[in-house]
C-alpha cells in the first residue's frame, strides 16, 4: 500500500492557462474525492467518483473545472482559463466502500497551485 | 452532516497528554466522529474514528460521551511532531462519505 499520490506537487501558472492534476488512489479503492483548500481554511469538497462515475459535484466546481476517472483508477482534475482565485491546495482522497460502513478517507499530499 | 465546534487553538507541553475537545450536539444516530490532522503543507492524515464506544489505536484515543454530543481526542504523550491542525468531523448516513471540514484546532506542542 503506497498511499494516495498526487502529481505535480506544485504548479505555478499564468492567469488564463489550463492546468491538469493527477491523483492515483490507493489500489482497489473504489471511491475517489477531490477537495480544495485555501490558506487558513479547512479542505472543501469539490467532487467524488464511484469507480468511473462522477456522482456529485459541489457548487464550488465551476464550469472551468472538469474531473475524470476514465478507468476507475487514477483521476485527473483540469482547470481551464485559470484565475488568481484558483490558487489553492488541491487534495485527493480515496476510500474503499466494499464491506465497510465508515467513511474513512485517505488523503494524498496535495497539489499546490499558484496562479500569477 | 452535523456541524462541529472546536477551540481555535490549544497548547500542550511535550510529553504531556493533549486533550482536544469537540462538540457535535446535532449528530445523528448513524453518523461517526472522525479525527484528522494536518501538518503544515501536507494532506490531512486520518487519526481515528468512532460511533458510540471509546476507541484507541497507536496514534490516539477517542472518548465519546454517552449522549454522543461531544468527544475528546487524546494524544497520550504529545511530541513536537504532533503540532498540527486537528479536525473533528461528523460523517455518515447519506453523505456518501463527503467530509465537511471546519476550522479545526491548532495544537502547538512546546518543548
Amino acid at each position: 500500500d503506497t498511499g494516495v499520490s498526487q502529481n505535480p506537487r506544485h504548479k505555478i501558472t499564468k492567469r488564463g492557462q489550463n492546468v491538469t492534476f493527477r491523483c492515483d488512489p490507493i489500489s482497489e479503492h473504489n471511491r475517489l474525492y477531490w477537495y480544495r483548500q485555501t490558506l487558513g481554511q479547512g479542505p472543501e469538497f469539490l467532487t467524488y467518483f464511484q469507480n468511473e462515475a462522477q456522482l456529485e459535484k459541489s457548487r464550488l466546481l465551476s464550469d472551468r473545472f472538469s474531473a475524470e476517472r476514465p478507468k476507475g483508477s487514477f483521476s485527473t482534475l483540469e482547470i481551464q482559463r485559470t484565475e488568481q482565485g484558483d490558487s489553492a491546495m488541491y487534495l485527493c482522497a480515496s476510500r474503499d466502500t466494499s464491506g465497510q460502513s465508515t467513511d474513512t478517507q485517505y488523503f494524498g499530499p496535495g497539489t499546490r497551485l499558484t496562479v500569477l | 452532516d452535523a456541524k462541529t465546534t472546536q477551540p481555535t487553538s490549544m497548547d500542550c507541553a511535550e510529553g504531556r497528554a493533549a486533550n482536544l475537545p469537540c462538540n457535535h450536539s446535532t449528530i445523528s444516530g448513524n453518523e461517526y466522529v472522525y479525527w484528522y490532522r494536518q501538518i503544515h503543507s501536507q494532506g490531512p492524515q486520518y487519526i481515528i474514528h468512532g460511533l458510540k464506544n471509546n476507541e484507541t489505536n497507536e496514534m490516539a484515543s477517542l472518548i465519546i460521551t454517552e449522549d454522543r454530543k461531544s468527544s475528546t481526542l487524546i494524544l497520550p504523550h504529545a511530541t513536537l511532531r504532533d503540532t498540527a491542525v486537528y479536525y473533528c468531523i461528523v460523517s455518515g448516513g447519506t453523505s456518501y462519505g463527503k467530509l465537511t471540514f471546519g476550522q479545526g484546532t491548532i495544537l502547538t506542542v512546546h518543548p
